[in-house]
Parts: structure tokens; C-alpha cells; sequence
């Protein structure tokens, strides 16, 4: 079957470093995003990967490991605003238009 | 370029009435996506479409239907609502080609409840 798998909540303090971890298990892989959503708010687009390493944006770094089924997405320097939900998707290898999502985890900075 | 857009943005039925959600994109996006947010469930795949006129089941379909009559419009019909169906309904849509393009874009979302 399909599973994504994500913690539930994490707590952190403001300028520190989080690091929230996904795995799954999927029929096939053709990709692997990260989204932010804030409550009440629709996801938007942090970052993709598809080979194995480290791909870094500004705060925002996410690594893959595709023979592991492991990912993890890395927030530096945390500000308030980060406070949100964090969405690990898949994309489905037997079918390059959808993407499988996990359940999401919600992070919260504190002062 | 207002991106994805979605109407209503809140709504009230009782069950057994019907309504339809409109999303539309003005990004000439060849996919769209309709997903259902419940809590603690993440996203679900109701429906999508990769191309004007063509339509196919996601995860969820049941007691949904759907139609892409022009490339920029994607609706979700509810023909009987259910307090089943109270969540929050996002629209997404896709370009086709690959590498960054190919994340989805969301609509801000419906927020539905059935009473």
C-alpha cells in the first residue's frame, strides 16, 4: 500500500533549527515535495526532490534518501512565522499526475 | 495573475442538498485537482483532470462528480450532501512539463459544512 508517514506536532524555540522527518512507502517514486500551509491557508510550494542529497533554499533545506524511503525538511534561524503545518508529498511513480500526501506536522515556535 | 482561484469560500448545507464548487486557473495549467483537508487526515484526492474534457477517480470519489468543460475551470458537484462531506475542499492545478513546474498550485479552499 501507500503510506507517508510524518510526527504529528513539534515544538520549537525561536532561532533555532527543526528538522521534521517523513518517510514513506509508495509503489513507485517519481519526487518528493514539501509544502507549508498556515492555519486556515492553502499549502504552498517549499521544495522538491528527486535525486538522493541535500537541496538548500534560504532557511529551508530538504534532504532525500530514495533507498531509505526518507526524507527530512530542515528550517535554520526559526522566526515566528514559521509557525504552520509542514506537508511531505510523493509523487506516485505508477502515475505521474498525483501526488500522495502525508498527514502533515504541525510546528510550532515559541519566543 | 491571480493564480487559482475558488468559489464560495464558506458554505452551509443541509444534507441532501446539492451544490457545486467552482475553481478556476489562469495559469493555462493542463492538470487540475480537487482534494478534500479533514484533521489529522491530510490531503485526499478527490478527483482530477489532465486535460479539457477528460476526468478521473482519485482516492475519495464517491458521492462527488466533476467536470472540466474549458482548461481553466474544474468543478466539484456534491449532488446529495452528507455530514460526511463537511471539510475543507481545495482546488490545485499542474503544468505539464517537468522540474519545478510540476508542483501544484492550491486555491485558498471551500470551507463546507453539512448539517
Amino acid at each position: 500500500g501507500q503510506n507517508i508517514d510524518q510526527p504529528t506536532e513539534m515544538t520549537a524555540t525561536e532561532g533555532a533549527i527543526v528538522q521534521i522527518n517523513c518517510t514513506y512507502q509508495t509503489s513507485g517514486f517519481n519526487g518528493l515535495f514539501w509544502y507549508q500551509q498556515h492555519a486556515g491557508e492553502a499549502p504552498t510550494f517549499l521544495s522538491y526532490n528527486v535525486l538522493d542529497g541535500l537541496e538548500e533554499k534560504g532557511r529551508f533545506s530538504s534532504f532525500l534518501s530514495r533507498s531509505k524511503g526518507y526524507s527530512y525538511l530542515l528550517l535554520k534561524e526559526l522566526q515566528m512565522k514559521d509557525s504552520a503545518s509542514y506537508l511531505c508529498a510523493v509523487r506516485d511513480g505508477d502515475s505521474s499526475y498525483k501526488l500522495i500526501f502525508g498527514s502533515g506536522t504541525r510546528l510550532l515556535v515559541r519566543p | 495573475n491571480a493564480g487559482v482561484t475558488q468559489t464560495p469560500k464558506f458554505r452551509v448545507l443541509k444534507t441532501g442538498q446539492s451544490m457545486t464548487l467552482q475553481c478556476a486557473q489562469d495559469m493555462n495549467h493542463e492538470y487540475m485537482y480537487w482534494y478534500r483537508q479533514d484533521p489529522g487526515m491530510g490531503l485526499r484526492l478527490i478527483h482530477y483532470s489532465v486535460g479539457e474534457g477528460t476526468t478521473a477517480k482519485g482516492e475519495v470519489p464517491d458521492g462527488y462528480n466533476v467536470s472540466r468543460l474549458k482548461k481553466q475551470n474544474f468543478l466539484l458537484g456534491l449532488e446529495s450532501a452528507a455530514p460526511s462531506q463537511t471539510s475543507v475542499y481545495f482546488c490545485a492545478s499542474r503544468l505539464v512539463r517537468g522540474g519545478r513546474a510540476n508542483t501544484q498550485y492550491f486555491g485558498p479552499g471551500t470551507r463546507l459544512t453539512v448539517l
